[in-house]
């Protein structure tokens, strides 16, 4: 198995309401990796997992709050959010070697609308 | 700071020969990459640069100068398939090299 898979697809939420992102490897990976992606703008970093633990914030607002249940499972919870957290949210994931992450492995992502 | 600067959109002919540059300034240089990315879809792997000189992969190659924080992606026997947005990607020392930075990416567009 060599893909990283996000569900669901696409999400319409409004701003009041509280959901997941989902998202699941079994390359061993033990990096895992949120961003958002806005049209026509490179990806942005959120979050990084290293085993397991939370190694990088970038100043997330906290409506975004990550979860990595284990070493195959990356979750994203979302509440309260606005209209402008519209966009394409990425997960990836990458092997750990000699202490430092090889190339990333991009799920297909998840599209979400915030009405 | 970090800083990664790329063409916008380039155009190339079906099986030509066409040259992606990057350029970087970063305080702890410990990679790059360079990604694919077809419009709506996820980013995929190209190749990977950590030392000076070129790397070749099929098609595609991609070089490296770290003096110089210069790198370029090298596509030869274009394809229509190849039309699609090219990131040039720094992993950053500073932090384990748990970040990457992406470049805007370069879109391009292959025509017949």
């Amino acid at each position: 198995d060599t893909e990283v898979t996000q569900t669901p697809k696409h999400l319409v939420m409004g701003m009041t309401n509280k959901k997941s992102l989902k998202c699941e490897q079994h390359m061993g990976h033990r990096a895992m990796y949120w961003y958002k992606q806005k049209a026509k703008k490179p990806p942005e970093l959120m979050f990084v997992y290293s085993y397991e633990k939370l190694s990088i914030n970038e100043s997330v607002p906290s409506r975004f709050s990550p979860e990595c249940p284990n070493s195959s499972l990356l979750n994203l919870h979302l509440h309260a959010l606005q209209p402008e957290d519209s966009a394409l949210y990425l997960c990836a994931s990458s092997q750990i070697a000699g202490g430092r992450p090889d190339e990333q492995f991009f799920g297909p992502g998840t599209r979400l609308t915030v009405l | 700071g970090q800083n990664i600067d790329q063409p916008t959109e380039m155009t190339a002919t079906e099986g030509a020969i066409v040259q992606i540059n990057c350029t970087y300034q970063t305080s702890g240089f410990n990679g790059l990459f360079w990604y694919q990315q077809h419009a709506g879809e996820a980013p995929t792997f190209l190749s990977y640069n950590v030392l000076d000189g070129l790397e070749e992969k099929g098609r595609f190659s991609s070089f490296l100068s770290r003096s110089k924080g210069y790198s370029y992606l090298l596509l030869k026997e274009l394809q229509m398939k190849d039309s699609a947005s090219y990131l040039c990607a720094v992993r950053d020392r500073n932090t384990g090299g748990f970040k990457t930075i992406f470049g805007a990416g370069t879109r391009l567009f292959v025509k017949a």
